[in-house]
């Protein structure tokens, strides 16, 4: 059971513009804590996309977006395109465990 | 280029140990903190464990807490991962990966694949 809540599935056609989840609680997101985001290809390393809630390392495409609020979160991507299929992780700081760094389940989003 | 390159993995009897290397390049190693990440096969990602820029502060994941650690030799650029009494559920393969302020995970390695099992 992750710490961070994620919908286990998302799917959009190419074009569309998808939303994925990401629910905390009082001790990590609704304690102030960043929200960031990582696209896991196949068989590859997690590779961040968002950080700090909203902003994009360079070299990620303006067609992610990442927004917070309250003890959730969540990433967008909108004109979806196929190279875009990947699995998602949402990730911030939980204050009630020592030290501790958090993930949510991972969300795959599958292009139609 | 930034690079994080994890070695040491392997096959592993349960209650056996292993040591897992990472050897980065490309930045001031001795400027960031490090952590190892793991992912069991098919599953998400876990934080596993934390150590700051002078080989403290230290933290790990109440999964590992009295069984692994952690530790870096700053003049060969290079963190490790001694993993003692290791059971089945610790099967998977093992990141390491840099930590930004702000406490985000910004450079990964390939991972090395850790199995457990008779």
């Amino acid at each position: 059971q992750s710490v961070l809540t994620q919908p286990p599935s998302v799917s959009g056609a190419p074009g569309q513009r998808i939303t994925i989840s990401c629910t905390g609680s009082s001790s990590n997101i609704g304690a102030g804590y960043d929200v960031h985001w990582y696209q896991q290809l196949p068989g590859t390393a997690p590779k961040c996309v968002i950080y700090g809630n909203n902003n994009r390392p360079s070299g990620v495409p303006d067609r992610f977006s990442g927004s917070k609020s309250g003890t959730s979160a969540s990433l967008a991507i909108t004109g979806l395109q196929a190279e875009d299929e990947a699995d998602y992780y949402c990730q911030s700081y939980d204050s009630s465990l020592s030290g501790s760094w958090v993930f949510g389940g991972g969300t795959k989003v599958t292009v139609l | 280029e930034v690079q994080l390159v994890e070695s040491g993995g392997g096959l592993v009897q349960p209650g056996g140990s292993l040591r897992l290397s990472c050897a980065a390049s490309g930045f001031s190693f001795t400027s960031f903190s490090m952590n190892w990440v793991r992912q069991a096969p098919g599953k998400g990602l876990e934080w596993v464990s934390y150590m700051g820029i002078s080989s403290g502060p230290i933290f790990y994941a109440d999964s590992v807490k009295g069984r692994f650690t952690i530790s870096r030799d700053n003049a060969k650029n290079s963190l490790y991962l001694q993993m003692n009494s290791l059971r089945d559920e610790d099967t998977a393969i093992y990141y390491c990966a840099r930590i930004r302020t702000g406490y985000y995970f910004d450079s990964w390695g390939q991972g090395t694949l850790v199995t457990v099992s008779s």
